[in-house]
Parts: C-alpha cells; sequence; structure tokens
C-alpha cells in the first residue's frame, strides 16, 4: 500500500527566509502525481504545486518549487522569500496514475513565520 | 480549476440530530469525494460520489451513517445522521481535474454538543 510521510510536525522560519518541507512516501507503482497542499486557518484546502513522476524538472510556481528525486521516494517543498500568509498546514500528497485510486496524504506540517 | 461552493460553513448541532452538507461545483464532474478531517489529524476519504449510481464507501464507513446523494453533476450532499461528539470534525468535498489534482470546498467545521 501507498504511504506518504512528513516527518515534521511543525517548523518555523523567519519572514523572508527560505524553508524547505520533508516528505518521503512509498510506493512501488512507476506513474503517479506527487502534490502539496496548503490549509491556512480558513481550512480551505489549496494545491500549491504537483509534480508528474514522469518529469524529470521539478516542478516550480513562483516562489515554491520542489525537489523531486524519484529514486529516493523523496518530494520537498521549498518556499522562498517566506511570507506571513505562508503560515498554515501543509500536506504532501500522492496518488496514482490507474483511474479510480484515491489521493493519500500526509500527516501534515505546521509552519510558523516569524515576523 | 474548478469553484467549490460548500455550505454551511460551520455549525453547532446537539447529538443524536443529523446534519447535511451540501456541495456545488461549477462545472460538470463524475465524481465528487467527501472527506472528513478530525481536530488536528489529516485527510480521510470518506466516499466517492458518482452520479446516477451509489457512492462507494472507504473502509470505516457506512452509508447509514454518512447517507450521500449526486442528484446531478455539479451538486452533491453529505449527511451525517445520528451524531455524537466524536463526528466533530471539518467535513470537505472536492473534485478533482484530469492530471488527479484536488480542488477542496471551504468545509464544514461541525461541532457536536
Amino acid at each position: 500500500a501507498q504511504t506518504v510521510t512528513q516527518s515534521q510536525p511543525e517548523m518555523s522560519v523567519q519572514e523572508a527566509e527560505t524553508v524547505t518541507l520533508s516528505c518521503t512516501y512509498d510506493t512501488s507503482e512507476s506513474d503517479y502525481y506527487l502534490f502539496w497542499y496548503k490549509q491556512p486557518p480558513s481550512r480551505q484546502m489549496i494545491l500549491v504545486i504537483r509534480q508528474e513522476a514522469y518529469k524529470q524538472q521539478n516542478a516550480t510556481e513562483n516562489r515554491f518549487s520542489v525537489n523531486f528525486q524519484k529514486a529516493a521516494k523523496s518530494f520537498s517543498l521549498k518556499i522562498s522569500d517566506s511570507q506571513l500568509g505562508d503560515a498554515a498546514m501543509y500536506f504532501c500528497a500522492y496518488r496514482s496514475a490507474r483511474r479510480d485510486d484515491k489521493i493519500i496524504f500526509g500527516k501534515g506540517t505546521r509552519l510558523h513565520i516569524l515576523p | 480549476s474548478a469553484v467549490i461552493s460548500q455550505k454551511p460553513s460551520r455549525d453547532i448541532c446537539q447529538r443524536g440530530t443529523s446534519l447535511t452538507i451540501q456541495c456545488q461545483v461549477d462545472s460538470q464532474v463524475t465524481m465528487m469525494f467527501w472527506y472528513r478531517q478530525q481536530p488536528g489529524q489529516s485527510l480521510t476519504l470518506i466516499a466517492t460520489a458518482n452520479q446516477g449510481s451509489e457512492a462507494t464507501y472507504e473502509s470505516g464507513f457506512v452509508i447509514d451513517k454518512f447517507p450521500i446523494s449526486r442528484p446531478n453533476l455539479t451538486f452533491s450532499t453529505l449527511t451525517v445522521s445520528n451524531m455524537s461528539p466524536e463526528d466533530s470534525s471539518i467535513y470537505l468535498c472536492s473534485v478533482e481535474d484530469a492530471t488527479g489534482g484536488a480542488f477542496f470546498g471551504q468545509g464544514t467545521r461541525l461541532t457536536v454538543v
């Protein structure tokens, strides 16, 4: 069975600094998707960034980028120039490319931004 | 990305009663998903709602407790029945795009007293 592990329950970063959130996963599939979701206190889950496993190039969305290491099954999120609005729970998630499979979420990392 | 409207955003309910949560999507989708997020926890899939067929429930969730309706391709409801304090959670509906990315409603924070 697929699993997603986030080993950092909480992290803090100074405003304007860079922070990296860790995620590892386990799967026997070769084709899958990986995601990072943000959940601020407002509760709504927001898709931050996604990575297709067949793509070697790391995904980037503005200040958010990932370090995807397929062989190591590692998928970390880097947030550059941290802002107060980045404070939230961040969930790493995995989904097989097989039709009708479900998304597997990690337990989350709570990120605090220090002014 | 789809826009999903979910209501109510929050409610406080008496134990033994039921609450129906509504989810409206701005485009037609084949599948809609209902999740539960217990306090301080990650998301757990309750069921997948397909239009025109019975919902598919995950292990640990049953139709009698969480009946789901899916009358058309843009709307679904989840009912939390015979509530107890253990049902206090955030409930979220979502849809997925072609690459499996999920988009969520605002969530419903349910407190059972």
